[in-house]
C-alpha cells in the first residue's frame, strides 16, 4: 500500500540551527514527492518538488530509493520557516494529482 | 483575487442534518479535490473531479457525496451517513487533468462541528 510516514509531530530547533524533517514513503513503483507548507493562517501551498532539485526558501529535499526517503532539509533555520510541512507522494504517470499526504510536523523556530 | 473560495468557514449542524460545503474557483483548472484534514491524521482525501460532470471515490468517500456540473464548482455534501462528520475540510484544484505535476492550490477550509 502507499504510504507516507512524518515521524515527527513537532520539531523545535533553535534559529540559526540546522533543521531536517523526515518523511519516508513505501510504494512499489517510482514515486513523485513533494513538500507542502503551511504558515499561521495561510493556505497549504506547495514547497517544493523532488523532480526540480529546486531550493526554495533555502530548503532542499532529495529523493533517496534506497532508503524511501524524502528528508527536508535547511541549513540554518529562520524564525518565519516555523510552520506545518506535510510530505506527500503521486504516482509516477498517474494522470491526476491524487496525493497522498503524511501527517505533518509542526517546525517551530525560537528565538 | 483569484483562486479557492471556501464557504462557509465555520459550520456548526445537529447529528443527523446533511450539510453542504461550497468550493469555487475562478483558476480556470480542469481537477478539483476534496480533503478532510484530522489531528494526527494529515490529509485524507474524499473525492475529487477531473472534469466536469465526472468525479470519482478517494479513500474516506463513505458518508460523503459531490457534484461537479460546472467546472468553477465541486460542493461536498456531508450526509446523516457520515459516522465521524466533524473536521477541516479542505478543497483543492489543480491545472491539468493529463499528466500531473503534483501542484494543487487550497482553499481556506471549512471547519465543520457537528453537535
Amino acid at each position: 500500500a502507499q504510504r507516507v510516514t512524518q515521524p515527527e509531530k513537532l520539531l523545535s530547533v533553535f534559529k540559526g540551527a540546522p533543521v531536517e524533517l523526515k518523511c519516508n514513503y513505501s510504494y512499489s513503483g517510482s514515486p513523485e514527492l513533494f513538500w507542502y507548507v503551511q504558515y499561521s493562517r495561510q493556505r497549504l501551498q506547495l514547497l517544493l518538488r523532488h523532480i526540480s532539485r529546486e531550493s526554495i526558501k533555502g530548503f532542499t529535499a532529495d529523493l533517496n530509493k534506497g532508503e524511501t526517503s524524502f528528508h527536508l532539509k535547511k541549513p540554518f533555520a529562520q524564525e518565519e520557516d516555523s510552520a506545518m510541512y506535510y510530505c506527500a507522494l503521486n504516482k509516477s504517470g498517474g494522470a491526476t494529482n491524487k496525493l497522498i499526504f503524511g501527517t505533518g510536523t509542526l517546525l517551530a523556530v525560537q528565538p | 483575487d483569484g483562486g479557492i473560495t471556501q464557504s462557509p468557514k465555520y459550520l456548526f449542524r445537529k447529528e443527523g442534518q446533511n450539510v453542504t460545503l461550497s468550493c469555487e474557483q475562478n483558476l480556470n483548472h480542469d481537477a478539483m479535490y476534496w480533503y478532510r484534514q484530522d489531528p494526527g491524521q494529515g490529509l485524507r482525501l474524499i473525492y475529487y473531479s477531473q472534469i466536469v460532470n465526472d468525479f470519482q471515490k478517494g479513500d474516506i468517500a463513505e458518508g460523503y457525496s459531490v457534484s461537479r456540473e460546472k467546472k468553477e464548482s465541486f460542493p461536498l455534501t456531508v450526509t446523516s451517513a457520515q459516522k465521524n462528520p466533524t473536521a477541516f475540510y479542505l478543497c483543492a484544484s489543480s491545472a491539468s487533468r493529463t499528466g500531473a505535476t503534483g501542484e494543487l492550490f487550497f482553499g481556506e477550509g471549512s471547519r465543520l462541528t457537528v453537535l
